[in-house]
């Protein structure tokens, strides 16, 4: 079945950092793919997404680019900030499976200044 | 203006006792969803309702039925809890997924039950 594998946390960066968090999926179809953000005590958010291989998403200096010949979807950011200290989530779903989203296990960042 | 709203916030009750969870969301959307965050942060999904019609039913224990009087509205009740349904259940919405397109979530605060 289709998946989502992310790099295991907690990753911490001191403020202006670059920051990278893997992902990778499996899908059989030609999944749209999300990064979904945790703020402590509230809950998810979309950050951005991609519909199709080589689109890229971006908002908020974050930015991931849909590679379908990787099966990645790496999120990056070039200066990371305090208050992007969140639990970040890719995910996935699949045009052939209504309305289901996988989730990655998500990547918990703690940006210390 | 709250797109998404879940009750209570919190919730702490004995084992064995029966207790729901409400959400309404004012997106006009057609589409919730349960889901299910443990303490190492991993989402599940539990249900998923389409105009007040179960589509998405993962292996949940039947002591969960999710009711959905009107399409804004997706509660959850729980019968007979146990100490592993301690967990924050989040409630969530969106439109229908559209060929090509994917379909954003929108999700609640969260309520965190904790069974003692």
């Amino acid at each position: 079945g289709d998946s989502v594998t992310q790099m295991e946390g907690p990753v911490t960066l001191s403020e202006e950092a670059f920051l990278t968090i893997n992902c990778t999926y499996t899908a059989t179809g030609y999944p749209s793919l999300f990064w979904y953000v945790q703020y402590p005590g509230e809950g998810l958010q979309l950050l951005l997404k991609a519909t199709k291989a080589d689109d890229k998403g971006s908002n908020k200096g974050f930015e991931a680019t849909y590679r379908k010949e990787t099966t990645s979807f790496h999120l990056e950011k070039g200066s990371v900030q305090v208050s992007d200290s969140a639990v970040y989530f890719c995910a996935l779903s699949e045009q052939t499976s209504y309305d289901k989203v996988i989730f990655g296990p998500g990547t918990s960042l703690s940006v210390i200044p | 203006d709250t797109a998404v709203s879940q009750t209570p916030k919190y919730l702490v009750t004995q084992m064995g006792n029966d207790k729901s969870i409400k959400c309404e969301q004012n997106l006009g959307h057609d589409t919730m969803y349960w889901y299910k965050q443990d303490s190492k942060k991993f989402l599940k999904i539990m249900f998923s309702y389409n105009n007040k019609e179960l589509i998405i039913n993962e292996t949940v224990p039947n002591r969960f039925s999710p009711k959905s009087p009107d399409k804004a509205h997706l509660n959850l009740h729980i019968n007979s809890l146990e100490l592993g349904d301690s967990a924050v259940y989040f409630c969530a919405s969106s439109q229908d997924l559209l060929a090509g397109e994917g379909d954003t979530q929108y999700f609640g605060p969260g309520t965190r039950l904790t069974v003692l």
